[in-house]
């Protein structure tokens, strides 16, 4: 089985400010881990992933996670704020069931204040 | 960049009526997939579908709602008779192969009468 928390429903920040939104996941199996990022109106867009390579992640916009298997944790970060990070973010796990299909964490809503 | 898309971009219906919402995979992936998302709550799987038949389904995913693939480019999701509590966004993805990721569309929101 294999499940997903995201900590926070919501974080506000200001811009320029460090970004931290928190995920903690559980598997029975080596999971694969991804963050998506849903703007108003558009579909769900890939961030970043995980699957078991590098522990530490980079992907687009300046987002970064850090896979810590002893924390069970997969935290997204970013350096600096921007009033364009402003959107809905998905924790998803996969492959940590046994199965390929995702399940999703509930979602954080970044707010970004100038 | 390929990506996927999603018509209609809002559809509103009456309770008992079927609809279907249409999805065009990007063109040289294999795996399709149907999620939903009520509002407020979870995006939730609810099929998936390769080789022209389901690979695994939810337990959302009841006789109410199919799946097809009628053409090489489209891919359409089915609900028989709509209840009230199917109002949801319905996205759907589309996967070259188990290596890659999904890619989703924008999404179709669902509105029941």
């Amino acid at each position: 089985a294999q499940s997903v928390t995201q900590l926070d429903s919501h974080v506000s920040v200001s811009e320029g400010t460090p970004v931290l939104l928190r995920c903690n996941y559980s598997s029975s199996y080596s999971p694969s881990l991804f963050w998506y990022v849903q703007h108003p109106n558009k579909g769900l867009q890939l961030l970043l992933k995980y699957t078991s390579a590098a522990t530490l992640v980079k992907g687009i916009n300046g987002f970064e996670a850090e896979f810590k298997k002893s924390e069970t944790s997969f935290h997204l970060t970013k350096p600096s704020a921007h009033m364009s990070d402003a959107a809905e973010y998905f924790c998803v796990v996969s492959g940590g069931g046994g199965s390929y299909i995702p399940t999703f964490g509930r979602g954080t809503s970044l707010i970004v204040h100038p | 960049e390929p990506e996927v898309t999603q018509t209609p971009s809002h559809q509103v219906t009456q309770m008992g009526q079927e609809v279907i919402l249409r999805c065009v995979p990007i063109s040289n992936h294999l795996y399709f997939y149907w999620y939903r998302q009520i509002l407020g709550q979870k995006v939730e799987f609810l099929v998936s579908f390769y080789n022209n038949e389901i690979s695994e389904k939810s337990e959302i995913f009841d006789d109410q709602f199919s799946v097809e693939r009628p053409d090489g480019s489209n891919f359409t999701l089915k609900i028989r008779s709509t209840k009230l509590e199917d109002s949801a966004m319905y996205f759907c993805a589309s996967r070259r192969d188990f290596t890659y990721e999904q890619y989703f569309g924008p999404g179709t929101r669902l509105t029941v009468t």
